[in-house]
C-alpha cells in the first residue's frame, strides 16, 4: 500500500525557531511535493523536487527552504519561524512523468507563537 | 496559466441527496483531471480521475467526466452519506509539468442525517 508520513502530526514553535518538517516515502517517487493549507486559499505549492539534490520553487517558496539528500525523503525548512507561518503542511509524492497521481501524507499542523 | 475554478462552498444537504460539485479549467496542453478528498484531520486521497477527454471517473458512488469541450470536470453522486462529508479538491496536471498538480480551492461538504 502506498505509504507518505510525515514527522509530527502536530508542532508548536516559537517565534525565531529553526523548524523542520521531514516526510518520507515508501513508493521510489521522482517527485516530491510540500504545500500549505489555509482556510479559503486551499492548497500552495512551497517547493518541490523531482530528483535528489534536486529543488524548485513552487508559487509561495519565501521564508522557507528545503533539502532532498536521498530520495525517499524531503525536509522543508523555516528558517526563522513567524507567525504567519501557521498553518498545516502537506508533503505528496508522484511518479515523475507529468499529469500523474499524487499522493498525499497526513499532514503536519504547525502553530508558530 | 493553469487554473482550476471549484463552485463556491460551503454545500450542506440532508442524506440522500443528490451532489454536484463543479470544476472547470483552464490549461495549455491535455491535461489529467482528479478530484481529492480531504476528511477532518487528514491528508487528501485521490477519489477519483481522468486522464482524456470523454473518460469518466468512479469510485465509491462519486463519477466525473472530463468534458473537453465545456472544460469541465463536475463531481456527482446519486445518494449522499454522512460519511461523505469532507473537502473536496478538483485538480489538474499537464504532462510536461515535472508531477505538479494546480488545485482549486476546495469545497466543504456537510452532510446531515
Amino acid at each position: 500500500d502506498v505509504k507518505v508520513t510525515q514527522s509530527s502530526r502536530y508542532l508548536v514553535k516559537r517565534t525565531g525557531e529553526k523548524v523542520f518538517l521531514e516526510c518520507v516515502q515508501d513508493m521510489d517517487h521522482e517527485n516530491m511535493f510540500w504545500y500549505r493549507q489555509d482556510p479559503g486559499l486551499g492548497l500552495r505549492l512551497i517547493y518541490f523536487s523531482y530528483d535528489v539534490k534536486m529543488k524548485e520553487k513552487g508559487d509561495i517558496p519565501e521564508g522557507y527552504s528545503v533539502s532532498r539528500e536521498k530520495k525517499e525523503r524531503f525536509s522543508l525548512i523555516l528558517e526563522s519561524a513567524s507567525t504567519n507561518q501557521t498553518s498545516m503542511y502537506l508533503c505528496a509524492s508522484s511518479f515523475f512523468r507529468g499529469g500523474k497521481t499524487q499522493y498525499f501524507g497526513p499532514g503536519t499542523r504547525l502553530l508558530v507563537l | 496559466g493553469d487554473s482550476v475554478t471549484q463552485m463556491e462552498g460551503p454545500v450542506t444537504l440532508s442524506e440522500e441527496a443528490f451532489l454536484t460539485i463543479n470544476c472547470t479549467y483552464t490549461a495549455t496542453g491535455y491535461p489529467s483531471l482528479f478530484w481529492y478528498v480531504q476528511y477532518p484531520g487528514e491528508g487528501l486521497q485521490l477519489l477519483l480521475k481522468a486522464t482524456k477527454a470523454d473518460d469518466k471517473g468512479s469510485n465509491k458512488g462519486f463519477e466525473a467526466t472530463y468534458r473537453k469541450e465545456t472544460t469541465s470536470f463536475h463531481l456527482e453522486k446519486g445518494s449522499v452519506q454522512v460519511s461523505d462529508s469532507a473537502v473536496y479538491f478538483c485538480a489538474l496536471g499537464i504532462g510536461t509539468s515535472y508531477g505538479k498538480l494546480t488545485f482549486g480551492q476546495g469545497t466543504i461538504l456537510t452532510v446531515h442525517p
